[in-house]
């Protein structure tokens, strides 16, 4: 059965503050890891990585991939209150479009 | 632009009514969409996959009789609650993914059973 697990459950930082998200996972045929932020509603997609070691750049937001030791880390620099959300981590199996996806990381920045 | 339309974004049933919720894939044509449940400050639990022309294909411990869903098209998917009970509130989301890209979501539905 295929298992993500995310680390921290929740995190509380000041604004301009540096995060980083925990992603490892237990997929069978892996075929990719996706990131997703949550607010109040639907969750929206950030990033999806397929390749080991290649850094994903967004503005402030970067993630990366190690498919050796099956993880990913999301990084936020330079927080602001905008980023307070619900991360979510998603594997993606080669065999299916099926995601499974992780419980999030719940990120609350503060002034 | 958004990429998925789902609607009603939330509705308010009474216990023992059905419920209907639409799934609209507006870029491209969609042979798969699947849908998902939240529960709250849960994750997104994967409850079926909505196959166009076929049934749908449901995940363990999901009532198939319960949750209807109805793929007619390749841009709609429809799930009814059927029956639905105050457990069954919750935030129901669908999703479609393109040959290539990454699952899209839609706004989801808030369903409360009174």
């Amino acid at each position: 059965e295929d298992k993500v697990v995310q680390s921290p459950l929740s995190l509380v930082v000041h604004e301009g503050d540096t995060v980083t998200l925990n992603c490892s996972y237990e997929v069978t045929n892996f075929r990719s890891l996706l990131w997703y932020k949550q607010e109040k509603k639907a969750p929206t997609f950030l990033f999806m990585l397929t390749s080991s070691g290649i850094e994903k750049k967004s503005g402030r937001l970067s993630s990366i991939l190690d498919k050796k030791e099956l993880f990913s880390i999301l990084n936020i620099t330079a927080t602001q209150t905008g980023d307070s959300a619900v991360y979510l981590c998603a594997v993606e199996p080669g065999t299916a479009s099926k995601l499974t996806f992780g419980t999030g990381t719940r990120l609350q920045v503060t002034l | 632009g958004a990429v998925v339309s789902q609607h009603p974004s939330w509705v308010i049933c009474k216990s023992g009514t059905s419920v209907k919720i639409e799934c609209r894939s507006l870029d491209f044509q969609a042979t798969t969409m699947f849908w998902y449940r939240q529960f709250p400050k849960q994750s997104l639990m994967l409850m079926a996959t909505s196959n166009e022309g076929s049934k749908a294909t449901y995940e363990q411990g999901v009532e198939k009789d319960k949750f209807l869903i109805n793929h007619a098209s390749l841009t709609l998917s429809t799930l009814t609650v059927t029956s639905a009970h105050p457990e069954d509130s919750s935030f129901y989301i669908c999703s479609v993914q393109g040959w290539g890209s990454p699952l899209h979501f839609g706004n989801g539905t808030r369903l409360t059973v009174t």
